[in-house]
């Protein structure tokens, strides 16, 4: 069965570090692999997503992520985070066979000044 | 575009009373998932519908929640009789198509006291 693993619950990074972000999933196939964000009080935004094609896929807001088939992770990163960056990060994979998107269970970044 | 709309956006209400939930989809897009936010449990999909037609209700809790979706600009999640546990944010995802990612509404923040 399709699943995603997210290790960390919670980070927390200094303003202007670098940041990255972990998934693993388990897929028998080519996966569709999403990361999105919410923020507190919000819904959930789409940041990237990867279908096929380039492994390194760019975002919105400057993050960027890189599929890697051998490892079966898809982590996101973005060079120098920003205080508005706080926020629940979700990692995503499309069960095909279950026409599903499969939730990771979420790593909460704090930024700290 | 005005996105996925949903109310009401909080909901306070005493138990055994009946909630109902709205959504309506962007115009256009064709799928429509039901999905519940709590601490303990993260994001359980509850029900999804193509076309208008319900296709999986196997995250639906119990009898005591009921989803309808009666044309492709409306669906409803209700609760009858609702009870404490059933706390939690409830959002609607919408999707064009199966390589797209969902667009989600800022939710429903839902409390039975």
């Amino acid at each position: 069965a399709q699943s995603v693993t997210q290790p960390d619950i919670h980070i927390t990074v200094s303003e202007g570090a670098s940041l990255e972000l972990r998934c693993n999933y388990s897929y028998g196939a080519t996966p569709y692999l999403f990361w999105y964000v919410q923020s507190p009080g919000q819904g959930l935004q789409l940041l990237l997503k990867y279908f096929s094609g380039d492994t390194l896929v760019q975002g919105i807001k400057g993050f960027e992520a890189e599929f890697k088939r051998s490892q079966s992770s898809f982590n996101l990163r973005k060079p120098s985070v920003h205080w508005s960056d706080a926020a629940e990060y979700f990692c995503a994979v499309y069960g095909g066979a279950t026409n599903k998107l499969i939730f990771g269970t979420g790593t909460l970044l704090a930024v700290q000044p | 575009d005005a996105g996925v709309i949903q109310s009401p956006r909080h909901e306070v209400t005493e138990m055994g009373q009946e909630v109902t939930l709205r959504c309506k989809p962007i115009s256009g897009h064709n799928s429509l998932f039901w999905y519940r936010q709590t601490m303990m449990r993260g994001l359980e999909l509850l029900i999804y519908f193509n076309n208008n037609v319900p296709i999986d209700d196997s995250g639906m809790p119990e009898d005591r929640f009921s989803a309808k979706m009666p044309n492709a600009s409306f669906s409803t999640l209700k609760i009858q009789p609702s009870e404490p546990r059933d706390s939690a944010v409830y959002f609607c995802a919408s999707r064009a198509r199966v390589n797209y990612g969902y667009t989600f509404g800022s939710g429903t923040r839902l409390t039975v006291v």
